[in-house]
C-alpha cells in the first residue's frame, strides 16, 4: 500500500497570514497515462465530515475559496492557504487515489496563533 | 443536491454484529462506486471497504477483510456494510462516502454514524 506522510503534524498561523501542508508519498502517484498526480486534500472540522478540497493535487473543487491551493508532482505535495481565515481552523488530509487500497495521511491540525 | 445519510451505529458489545445502512440521494446511486471510511475518536481517516456501481467488485482493508461486508441495493438507493465479529479497535464513526465518476476520490461524505464496541 501507498503511504502518505504528512507534515507537519500541526500547525499554528496568524490570521491573515500563509499555511503551507506538506504530504509526501511512498511512492509516484502519477498516472502517467493522463498526466496527472492522483492526490487530493481534504478538510475536516471539528464535528464535521470531511469536504473535498482538491483533487488532481491542484484541481480545486467549486466553491473552495482561491485562497487554496494545491501544487506538486510524483511523491511530494503541498496544499497552501495564502491568507488565513479563522473558519480555515481544521485538520487537513491528503489522499491518493493512484492505486487501490486508496489511502490517507495521517492528517496536519492547523489552529490560529 | 446529494446527500448521504447514514445509519445503524450504536453501542454493541465485542464479538457482536452491527449493520450500517446509507441512505443516496440527489445523484444516480446505480452509476457510482461506493466507498466506507471510519474514525476512530480523536484519530484520522481509515478507508474499510469499496464497491463498485453495479456490485461485481468489492475491496476491503486487510483490518476488516473476512468480517465486515458491503453490499448494495440499486432500487433503494442504499449502501450496506454488515460488520461482524466487532473488536474495541473496530470503535469509530463510520461514514459513507461517493467516489468521483471515474476516480477514487471522495467528492461527498454522509455525516456518520458512531460504532462502539465495548466488552
Amino acid at each position: 500500500d501507498i503511504v502518505l506522510t504528512q507534515s507537519p503534524d500541526s500547525l499554528a498561523v496568524s490570521l491573515g497570514e500563509r499555511a503551507t501542508f506538506n504530504c509526501k508519498s511512498s511512492q509516484s502517484v502519477l498516472y502517467t497515462s493522463v498526466n496527472r498526480n492522483c492526490l487530493a486534500w481534504y478538510q475536516q472540522k471539528p464535528g464535521q465530515p470531511p469536504k473535498l478540497l482538491i483533487s488532481w493535487a491542484s484541481t480545486r473543487e467549486s466553491g473552495v475559496p482561491d485562497r487554496f491551493s494545491g501544487s506538486g508532482s510524483g511523491t511530494d505535495f503541498t496544499l497552501t492557504i495564502t491568507s488565513l481565515q479563522a473558519e480555515d481552523v481544521a485538520v487537513y488530509y491528503c489522499q491518493q487515489y493512484y492505486s487501490d487500497p486508496c489511502t490517507f495521511g495521517q492528517g496536519t491540525k492547523l489552529e490560529i496563533k | 443536491q446529494v446527500q448521504l445519510v447514514e445509519s445503524g451505529g450504536g453501542v454493541v458489545q465485542t464479538g457482536r454484529s452491527l449493520r450500517l445502512s446509507c441512505a443516496a440521494s440527489g445523484f444516480t446511486f446505480r452509476t457510482y462506486g461506493m466507498h466506507w471510511v471510519r474514525q476512530a475518536p480523536g484519530k484520522g481517516l481509515e478507508w474499510v471497504a469499496f464497491m463498485s456501481y453495479d456490485g461485481r467488485n468489492k475491496y476491503y482493508a486487510d483490518s476488516v477483510k473476512g468480517r465486515f461486508t458491503i453490499s448494495r441495493d440499486n432500487s433503494n438507493n442504499t449502501l450496506y456494510l454488515q460488520l461482524n465479529g466487532l473488536r474495541a479497535e473496530d470503535t469509530a464513526v463510520y461514514y459513507c462516502a461517493k467516489r468521483e465518476y471515474n476516480w477514487n476520490y471522495l467528492d461527498y461524505w454522509g455525516q456518520g454514524t458512531l460504532v462502539t464496541v465495548s466488552s
